[in-house]
């Protein structure tokens, strides 16, 4: 089985600019969430999306969005990038979104904003 | 707000000694407890997890955590470390109802030196 796909692995952005990080969950699992990784913060939870619906938000600007489609694969955008949104974006899936489900994480995206 | 406090950023042990880290969280009600592991150039996955029963859980590679109601403490512990133990350790915490809105903490550094 699969694990969890995330695209690009690497981005290189300008402050000003838009990106969109792709996401496909493991096959079978409705739930995607995605989390900010940087050093010293650990990971900061930015939203949850089940069967297209977004469930949860975490603290963050409205400049960063994401969406679920009917397969289950997710997109994260950020838009007017600033130098602090330099991080490594992980995304997780589980089956149901259960709060004791597990999460599997991908790769994760590393974005740097020059 | 749920929040998960890790309060040694960087452990620096030899093979074979005892490893205990500490994890402390802030929320009144039940709770889903988790330990996930980052070793280097891999995804983070689930050490072991909580939510109910035995308060002494056991996980993979030998790890094991105990949870204190009392004490609002869920801390990993092995008996004897391995180089291979070498990874980032997060704890985090899951809340009825939030879903998958999991609150990591910053994170513990692993070394473990041959």
């Amino acid at each position: 089985k699969a694990g969890v796909t995330q695209t690009p692995r690497y981005l290189i952005k300008t402050r000003g600019q838009q990106v969109t990080l792709s996401c496909s969950p493991i096959s079978g699992h409705r739930s995607v969430s995605w989390y900010q990784q940087t050093p010293g913060q650990g990971l900061q939870f930015l939203f949850e999306y089940f069967s297209e619906t977004q469930r949860n938000k975490g603290n963050f600007p409205g400049r960063f969005s994401g969406r679920q489609f009917s397969n289950s694969r997710s997109e994260m955008n950020v838009s007017t990038l600033e130098l602090g949104d330099s991080a490594l974006y992980l995304c997780a899936s589980s089956l149901a979104g259960q709060v004791n489900e597990k999460l599997f994480f991908g790769s994760g995206t590393q974005l740097s904003v020059l | 707000a749920q929040s998960v406090s890790q309060h040694n950023h960087h452990v620096i042990l030899s093979e074979a000694a005892s490893l205990e880290l500490g994890c402390n969280y802030s929320y009144g009600g039940t709770v889903n407890l988790f330990w996930y592991v980052q070793y280097p150039g891999q995804h983070l996955q689930l050490l072991l997890k909580y939510f109910s029963g035995d308060p002494l859980v056991k996980g993979i590679k030998g790890f094991e955590a105990e949870f204190i109601k009392s004490k609002f403490s869920f801390n990993l512990r092995k008996p004897s470390v391995q180089w291979s133990d070498t990874a980032e350790y997060f704890c985090a915490v899951n809340a009825p109802g939030g879903y998958q809105k999991v609150t990591f903490g910053t994170g513990t550094k692993l070394q473990v030196i041959p």
